[in-house]
């Protein structure tokens, strides 16, 4: 079975800070991992997937297969950064998402 | 590009009575996924079309939930009879079919209100 688990509901952190959302996924296969954000009053959308290894606004996530982990990470955080933030797991079915970590960046 | 519409916005119904919710997705997108997020947590998936055929709806509660996507193009979700955990957003999403890692493109949800 297929499952994503966010460990943190919400996360302050202060302005400047780093920032790392964590997420461990349960998959027996290859797994394709992806971040996806909601910003207030806006719709659910991709922020980046581990097949791309890119950064997005200073955001990386590495998949550590050992760990069966894919954490986001930014080294200094944003106001603009405060969203909802799901961590997604595609297997042989399609997307499953965590339940979500609300992410608050203190001025 | 026009991104996926979904209606109505909100939707406010007694338990026991039927909804509908409708869903066009982005032009030239194969894949639609319908996926219902309850307040708190993370979205569930519904049923997933193919062009116009059903290739996941393990999740589904058919006692009570159908969907449809006729021409291959819009979709609609219905529901009847609505119970009060049916209360939750219904997010419609569209992928093209190319490639693997494609993104998903959401709507902005239809949230449901079962009193």
């Amino acid at each position: 079975a297929q499952r994503v688990t966010q460990p943190e509901k919400l996360l302050s952190v202060f302005k400047g800070a780093p920032v790392e959302l964590k997420c461990n996924y349960s998959y027996s296969g290859s797994p394709e991992l992806f971040w996806y954000v909601q910003y207030s009053r806006q719709r659910l959308q991709l922020l980046l997937r581990h097949i791309s290894r890119e950064s997005i606004k200073g955001f990386t996530a590495d998949l550590n297969k050992g760990e069966t982990s894919f954490h986001l990470k930014k080294p200094f955080a944003q106001e603009e950064d405060s969203a909802m933030y799901y961590c997604a797991l595609r297997g042989n079915t399609p997307l499953v998402f965590g339940k979500g970590t609300r992410l608050s960046v203190i001025a | 590009e026009a991104g996926v519409a979904q209606s109505p916005r909100y939707k406010i119904i007694e338990k026991r009575q039927s909804v509908a919710f409708w869903c066009n997705p982005i032009s030239g997108h194969a894949t639609l996924y319908w996926y219902q997020q309850i307040l708190g947590q993370g979205p569930k998936l519904l049923i997933q079309f193919q062009n116009n055929g059903v290739v996941d709806d393990s999740q589904l509660p058919k006692d009570r939930f159908s969907a449809e996507r006729l021409k291959g193009v819009d979709s609609t979700l219905k529901i009847q009879p609505a119970k009060l955990e049916d209360s939750a957003v219904y997010l419609c999403a569209s992928r093209s079919s190319g490639g693997a890692n494609g993104e998903l493109f959401f709507g902005e949800g239809s949230r449901l209100t079962v009193l």
